[in-house]
């Protein structure tokens, strides 16, 4: 089953504008990650945010988390076309150490040039 | 390092065959996952090991698919008899630990069942 749930489906936005990726999930989490996936290859890790932090920030991504909210969001600043890609979310549940990662179904983000 | 390296990237068969998906980690990694990317469900986990040591299978979907580690640098996935819902990417991932590194994913075997 689905833990996390990504908002929007689909994203389309200028090279150069803010693209903002929302993601909501269950049950309390350990941790929560955000991935890439460009059409036709695997996914790349992104970044990685604990349940104790709030916000963090790589290079021009930056991801917040509201654990009271069950909902984390990962903001690509001066997008560039590079960046079109599908992003996704997975969550760690928090009670156990398990390995099971899972994933939402993804925003489509498309940066046009 | 090469990455995660799965064999073959295309596999076309037909229904009732027998398919194996093949998966060679990173070195020095100590857990591997199976996942399964279809269109209607998304990234599906199927199996993961740790220390070649089957965790969970709890993804897996039926007896029809079957999955090893005999040692730390290489898993096969095989599927026996393989159906047309079996149609999909399937990815191997692995990771040192459950940290803070995330998992490093292959290219993905695109399995088609005719």
């Amino acid at each position: 089953s689905q833990q996390g749930e990504e908002d929007p489906q689909a994203l389309s936005i200028q090279e150069g504008e803010n693209a903002t990726m929302n993601c909501s999930y269950k049950t309390s989490i350990n941790n929560l990650q955000w991935y890439r996936q460009n059409s036709g290859r695997g996914l790349v890790h992104l970044i990685l945010i604990r349940s104790n932090e709030r916000e963090k920030h790589s290079g021009r991504l930056r991801v917040t988390l509201d654990t009271s909210k069950k909902s984390s969001s990962l903001l690509i600043t001066a997008s560039r076309a590079a960046d079109t890609a599908s992003y996704f979310c997975a969550t760690r549940e928090g009670s156990s150490n398990t390995g099971k990662l899972i994933f939402g179904q993804g925003t489509t983000l498309q940066v046009k040039p | 390092d090469a990455g995660v390296i799965q064999s073959p990237r295309h596999e076309v068969t037909e229904m009732g065959q027998e398919v194996t998906l093949r998966c060679k980690p990173i070195s020095g990694h100590d857990y591997l996952f199976w996942y399964r990317q279809t269109m209607m469900r998304g990234l599906e986990l199927l199996i993961y090991f740790n220390n070649n040591v089957p965790i969970d299978d709890s993804g897996m979907p039926e007896d029809r698919f079957s999955a090893k580690m005999p040692n730390a640098s290489f898993s096969t996935l095989k599927i026996q008899p393989s159906e047309p819902r079996d149609s999909a990417v399937y990815f191997c991932a692995s990771s040192f630990g459950l940290g803070g590194a995330g998992y490093t994913f292959g290219s993905g075997t695109r399995l088609t069942v005719v």
